[in-house]
């Protein structure tokens, strides 16, 4: 079956600029994650939610960052006045319930120039 | 809160001679632990879990892991090595005794199998 999608898979930005970063995850799936990943390093957690709230956003970095899932499925990351900083690979993973393992999709890289 | 050591950088092997990854973890509660492999260019793909049972676990491509609570370990294995083995891999850990859902993932190491 499908698995978790990301779009769009590249983002070039400047820096101030608002961006949006769409994830799918697999049908059936209740719980969807939000990672940032930099290079060279581990996925950091962002947020996640359990159908359409959000559990934990303690992964944060700073209210530039938002998430939302209205329908409890397709979930959207939203980044306000990007900076430099931000540049990472965004990455979005699934799973059936809060205790299964996650599934994880191709991620968005986000370049901040 | 919970964390994730993976010492190694870097793990060179042979092709056809068993692998090691290693992993050590700190947590509060009970671990789920969980690696991943990373391939260029593509997101994480699950090889396997520890919940609870059997501290064999054994998961997608040949690979297992065995838990042991006294050392905090996860070290990942095979018993013989793949070129097309190469990459990066992860250990995650989420404490079951704590209400947070989030996972902890490790530095990653990279995997280089040599032909």
């Amino acid at each position: 079956g499908a698995g978790v999608s990301q779009t769009p898979s590249n983002k070039v930005t400047e820096k101030g600029k608002y961006v949006e970063l769409r994830c799918d995850p697999i049908s059936g799936h209740t719980a969807l994650y939000w990672y940032r990943q930099s290079l060279g390093q581990g996925p950091e957690f962002l947020i996640y939610f359990q159908g359409t709230g959000a559990a934990d956003d303690s992964g944060l970095p700073n209210d530039r960052f938002f998430a939302v899932r209205p329908e409890g499925s397709v979930s959207t990351l939203k980044i306000q006045r990007t900076e430099r900083g931000d540049s990472a690979v965004y990455l979005c993973a699934s799973s059936f319930g809060e205790k299964e393992t996650q599934y994880f999709g191709p991620g968005t890289r986000l370049l901040v120039l | 809160a919970q964390s994730v050591a993976q010492p190694e950088d870097q793990v060179n092997v042979a092709e056809g001679n068993p692998l090691t990854v290693k992993c050590t973890y700190s947590v509060s509660g009970n671990p789920y632990l969980f690696w991943y492999v990373q391939y260029p260019n593509r997101g994480l793909q699950f090889l396997l879990k520890y919940i609870t049972g059997d501290n064999l676990v054994k998961g997608s491509y040949g690979f297992e892991a065995e838990f042991n609570k006294s050392q905090t370990s996860f070290h990942l294995k095979k018993p013989s090595a793949l070129v097309s083995d190469s990459a990066l891999y992860f250990c995650a850990v989420r404490d079951n005794g704590n209400y947070g859902q989030n996972f902890v993932f490790g530095p990653g190491t990279r995997l280089s199998v040599l032909p």
